[in-house]
């Protein structure tokens, strides 16, 4: 069974860059047929898609967050990143990496998820 | 962006009880909904895809259905695992948006 996990720091400084990896374990991340994905979650709040990435690289993403964020794969290290510029304290989430399919009638439904890691953006 | 809105934000149910959570797209996406499961702590949980197909492993107390703009998730006989917060995602077009979840709380 593939198995996500998020990693990076938990803690960033305003106007600083967040930046959160996802190591892909039981699993090959450039068998293609998946959208590799970073969602978020505010404190006691629902769920907000940040963006996702397939093998070949190329990635989209969220327009509200676009012009910071940048999503990228390392297939030799079987994991993904994100990216997130100029964070300010509305951007304190806590940050989930999941799998989707891509294509089928799972499209672009995250089936398989990490555990989520804690960001506090604070100076 | 397509919004969802899931009715209601909350609600009071015991052991055994059956209840139906509504979510509501702002356009028409087809069966491109799905349904997640969260308990306090976890990351969501895959329930539902296509609006009706009961994902792998998921209990077949939980239904899915509708399509177009107004969708539900029933859970039938309720369990002690199943007090968590219930959120819809649509999958029709980008961004992906989802719901403000439904609490199912111990009456």
């Amino acid at each position: 069974q593939v198995q996500l996990q998020e990693s990076g720091p938990g803690l960033v400084k305003p106007s600083q860059t967040l930046s959160l990896t996802c190591t892909v374990s039981s699993g090959s991340i450039s068998s293609g047929g998946h959208h590799w994905t970073w969602i978020r979650q505010h404190p006691g709040k629902g769920l907000e898609w940040i963006g996702h990435i397939i093998y070949s690289g190329s990635a989209s993403y969220n327009p509200s967050l676009m012009s910071r964020t940048t999503i990228s794969i390392d297939r030799f290290k079987n994991r993904f990143s994100l990216r997130l510029t100029s964070v300010t304290a509305a951007d304190t989430a806590v940050y989930y990496c999941a799998r989707a399919d891509y294509g089928g009638p799972g499209h672009d439904v995250s089936d398989i998820w990490g555990h989520g890691t804690t960001v506090i953006v604070s100076s | 962006d397509i919004q969802m809105t899931q009715s209601p934000s909350s609600v009071s149910a015991s052991v055994g009880d059956r209840v139906t959570l509504t979510c509501r797209a702002s356009q028409n996406i087809a069966d491109w909904l799905a349904w997640y499961q969260q308990r306090p702590g976890e990351a969501p949980r895959l329930l539902i895809y296509a609006a009706t197909t009961l994902h792998s492993g998921v209990p077949s107390r939980f239904t899915g259905g509708g399509s177009g703009t107004d969708f539900t998730l029933t859970i039938n006989s309720l369990q002690p695992d199943d007090f968590a917060t219930y959120y819809c995602q649509q999958a029709s077009s980008f961004p992906l948006t989802f719901g403000g979840g439904t609490k199912v709380e111990l009456k």
